[in-house]
């Protein structure tokens, strides 16, 4: 079936390492996000990329990295640089205005 | 730049009662708006949106929501709820035409009460 696939589902790191957090989808979209998501927040917008080799920063960029190098393919890196990293992570990708969501990672700082 | 108001961040509700979630949004062009439901530790889900024509949708689970351009809403309602309904639920909004980036509301908790 088609879908939008990430990993790990949950994940554990030590404050100063870098973490990379995988989406892979088979939907054959161009465009690809990532949002944070923390408890009263909603989601907010990190990186997307509407095509392969380009992305743009979305309004919480900063701490975070993403390549685009396959159409299929779009890592989310949380850095050491990130001050608050502890949070559910999610993947989309876009068709005719609608988003598909993968089923999320969570990350925990410890 | 667009924004979205869900004014009720936890709505409780009896089982087989009525529900409505509310949201606002603000935009200065025409936009499309979405109503996403997440169940705990899930990614989102579309339950309905409006791109354009009738101004009532319909959705999945036996959702439907209202567009109303004049008081620029996109209210979700239930004529009767069932535990399974339990879940967050999430408005967004983003411009008909150009960038396809989303804004979201920061959601409303509906707990269904047996």
């Amino acid at each position: 079936d088609g879908g939008i696939t990430q990993s790990p589902k949950y994940l554990f790191r030590k404050e100063g390492q870098n973490v990379t957090l995988s989406c892979e989808q088979n939907l054959n979209h161009d465009a690809m996000y990532w949002y944070r998501q923390d408890p009263g927040q909603g989601l907010r917008l990190i990186y997307y990329s509407q095509i392969v080799n380009d992305f743009q920063k979305g309004d919480i960029a900063e701490g975070y990295s993403v390549s685009r190098e396959k159409k299929e393919s779009f890592p989310l890196t949380v850095t050491s640089a990130q001050k608050n990293p502890t949070a559910f992570y999610l993947c989309a990708s876009i068709s005719t205005g609608e988003l598909f969501f993968g089923e999320g990672s969570r990350l925990t700082v410890l | 730049a667009q924004s979205v108001t869900q004014l009720d961040s936890q709505v409780p509700v009896f089982e087989e009662a009525p529900v409505e979630l509310r949201c606002n949004y603000s935009s200065s062009v025409s936009v499309y708006l979405f109503w996403y439901v997440q169940y705990p530790n899930q990614g989102l889900q579309l339950l309905l949106k409006y791109l354009s024509g009738s101004t009532l949708v319909k959705g999945i689970n036996g959702f439907e929501a209202e567009f109303n351009k004049s008081q620029t809403s996109f209210h979700l309602r239930k004529p009767s709820v069932h535990i399974s309904d339990t879940a967050e639920y999430f408005c967004a909004v983003r411009k008909a035409f150009g960038n396809e980036k989303l804004t979201f509301g920061t959601g409303t908790r509906l707990t269904i009460i047996p």
